[in-house]
């Protein structure tokens, strides 16, 4: 157990539909990162914030944000869902302060199926 | 960009066997960080072992050590003694040591332990 957590585990949605995944880092990390595994892509970065800042960000679609909150946790928003768009979320956290490049610990992921 | 190059799509190894994963990986920077994570079939990404690109030292964990060539820019990983829990998909990935600290991730290699 990595300590982070994500859920729902699993979610399945139909096309044009919004979803919100969510994600609590481990006690005393302050960024989170989120990536997609799909079979095509692999494993892609898609954006991180860091103590409630947007620090970066990959291959994000536009369709697609990200917030973190006060309380560290963080939600990932995807909009106009299309069938692609199916994959396995996850959340990774580390403590990274900006000037040292910590390990990032990977959540359970939340699969998403789009029908 | 960076990239990653996972070479083997597949490979197996005979139960207490030593087997050998590649990556190599292109970069035009000095400072970065290299790691391994393992996926097994319950999708969770697992940390096997980190290297940081100014250390000369291979990193090891227990059965498991990397053999670090910068100049080449290769990042090889090495199972000892392989056990059935080691059935796997490995992933090699990259972070940069400055700026944003994504993970870029290799394709992966399915390992399978044969008992």
């Amino acid at each position: 157990d990595s300590g982070v957590t994500q859920t729902p585990k699993h979610l399945i949605t139909a096309t044009g539909q919004r979803v919100t995944l969510r994600c609590s880092p481990r006690s005393g990390d302050l960024s989170v990162y989120w990536y997609q595994q799909s079979l095509d892509q692999g494993l892609q970065f898609l954006i991180q914030y860091y103590n409630g800042e947007e620090r970066a960000k990959g291959n994000i679609l536009e369709r697609f944000s990200a917030q973190q909150f006060p309380d560290l946790h963080s939600e990932l928003n995807l909009s106009s869902l299309e069938l692609g768009d199916s994959a396995l979320y996850f959340c990774a956290s580390s403590v990274t302060s900006g000037r040292v490049a910590d390990t990032q610990y990977f959540g359970p992921g939340t699969r998403l199926t789009v029908l | 960009a960076q990239t990653v190059t996972q070479s083997q799509p597949e490979m197996s190894v005979q139960e207490a066997e030593t087997v050998t994963l590649s990556c190599t990986y292109d970069t035009s920077e000095s400072n970065y960080y290299l790691f391994w994570y393992k996926q097994p079939p319950s999708r969770q990404m697992i940390l096997v072992i980190r290297q940081e690109a100014y250390k000369q030292q291979n990193a090891t964990e227990n059965r498991f050590s990397v053999n670090f060539q910068k100049a080449a820019k290769s990042f090889s990983l090495k199972i000892s003694d392989s056990q059935l829990g080691d059935t796997a998909m490995y992933f090699c990935a990259f972070m940069s040591g400055a700026g944003s600290y994504q993970l870029t991730f290799g394709k992966g290699t399915k390992l399978s332990v044969i008992p």
